[in-house]
């Protein structure tokens, strides 16, 4: 079956820098690529998706970029900031399924004041 | 408006019974996900209903784990013969799965099940 691979699995950045996760996933055939955050102990929530007739989205301090050939994507926070702190999770859709999702494994990401 | 809910929110078993676990999802939602997230991990797909037509089953662990939605909006999860490694989080999810433009599976709060 589909496999989606996240990381890293933890990441450490000081408040206003950058942080990178990078996800790869195996079905050529997935076409929608969301991206949750998870606080703890409450429900993954929706912060950026794209679908794969686009290789970049971007809202505010959020963007993600896709690239279709190689069969990975990537999610970009600026500018970080404490209440970013969570584990996100990155996930592709699995084809023929009604965009059930497969999930990559989570990034705890932490920003440092 | 209301958000999926689920129920029980935390749910102990003892090995070898069964349990059932319920998802409301949001009204209107044609599309309706079952997942399991166990300690540390992603999010493992388990079946997938849309409207009133037959579930994508293909995510299933086991035959002891069968999910039904009645209607097309409530659904109930059932676990027989439970085992500890069936000890997790279940997570509901509900979409418009494309009839407006957005693809956001909405999530319940989840119900934790510990078998003993």
């Amino acid at each position: 079956g589909e496999n989606v691979e996240q990381h890293p699995s933890t990441l450490s950045v000081q408040e206003g820098d950058s942080a990178v996760i990078k996800c790869t996933y195996s079905d050529s055939a997935s076409n929608y690529f969301p991206w949750y955050k998870q606080e703890l102990g409450k429900r993954p929530q929706l912060i950026i998706d794209i679908r794969s007739n686009v290789g970049e989205k971007k809202d505010q301090r959020i963007a993600v970029t896709l690239n279709k050939t190689a069969k990975h994507f990537s999610l970009h926070i600026t500018e970080t900031q404490p209440e970013d702190s969570a584990v996100y999770f990155c996930a592709a859709s699995i084809p023929n399924s009604g965009y059930a999702l497969n999930f990559g494994k989570g990034t705890s990401l932490l920003v440092t004041p | 408006g209301a958000g999926v809910s689920q129920s029980p929110s935390n749910k102990v078993t003892e090995k070898g019974k069964d349990v059932e676990l319920r998802c409301d999802p949001i009204s209107g939602h044609t599309a309706l996900y079952w997942y399991r997230q166990s300690l540390g991990q992603g999010l493992e797909f388990l079946i997938y209903f849309q409207g009133n037509s037959a579930p994508d089953k293909s995510g299933l662990p086991s035959d002891r784990f069968s999910a039904e939605r009645t209607g097309g909006s409530v659904s109930t999860l059932t676990i027989q013969r439970t085992q500890q490694e069936d000890s997790a989080v279940y997570l509901c999810a509900s979409s418009s799965a494309g009839l407006t433009s957005s693809y956001e599976q909405y999530f319940g709060p989840g119900t934790r099940l510990t078998v003993t």
